[in-house]
């Protein structure tokens, strides 16, 4: 079973507009993950943020958690016609087996 | 550094073959995981190997089956090949296993059973 539920499943905005994306987890993580996903291509990680941590930046993207929602937001900001892909949050249970449970993505079209 | 690299990209087989995929991870990785992607079930654990030994395996049937070599590579064996598993295959490789490490994904092999 999906341990994340990405929130939309799909997403179309007009270039320079912000995109964000939820994700909502069942059990108390070690912590979660953000991938892309260009069409039907491998998977590449965006950012990994930890139980303990609230808020991280990486260029124009920034993830938030809130562990008592059981929830994580990755926004991105001023995107680019590049930035359309599938978007998937992965998360690795506490006391569980640490394997990464992926949910079953955004996908973002942005339009130029 | 060179990728994480798949072979082979594109494979088609028919019901009841069997298949061997191969992943090399990028150098100095010693783990390497293995995902199933299917429009219907989404990304999907398979297994993860970490010094030629399996850490963890997901909920697939004995009939998917993989090893990890001592240089870290690594393959996956599927038998019998229904036609549900079709799907994108993808290995990952990381410097240790566990999640506190990224993953770093390959392109995936593309299995069509038919």
């Amino acid at each position: 079973s999906q341990q994340g539920e990405e929130d939309p499943q799909a997403l179309s905005i007009q270039e320079g507009e912000n995109a964000t994306m939820n994700c909502s987890y069942k059990t108390s993580i070690n912590n979660l993950q953000w991938y892309r996903q260009n069409s039907g291509r491998g998977l590449v990680h965006l950012i990994l943020i930890r139980s303990n941590e609230r808020e991280k930046h990486s260029g124009r993207l920034r993830v938030t958690l809130d562990t008592s929602k059981k929830s994580s937001s990755l926004l991105i900001t001023a995107s680019r016609a590049a930035d359309t892909a599938s978007y998937f949050c992965a998360t690795s249970s506490q006391g569980g087996s640490e394997k990464l449970v992926f949910g079953k993505g955004t996908k973002l079209t942005v339009n130029p | 550094k060179a990728g994480v690299t798949q072979t082979p990209r594109y494979l088609i087989k028919t019901r009841g073959q069997q298949v061997t995929l191969s992943c090399s991870p990028i150098s100095g990785h010693r783990s390497v995981s293995w995902y199933q992607q299917t429009p219907g079930q989404g990304l999907q654990f398979l297994f993860e190997y970490f010094s030629e030994t399996q850490r963890n395996k997901g909920n697939f049937p004995g009939r998917f089956s993989g090893r990890q070599f001592s240089n870290s590579r690594s393959e996956m064996n599927v038998s019998t090949l229904e036609l549900g598993d079709s799907a994108l295959y993808l290995c990952a490789s990381s410097l240790d296993p566990g999640s506190a490490y990224e993953q770093y994904f390959g392109p995936g092999t593309r299995l069509t059973v038919t």
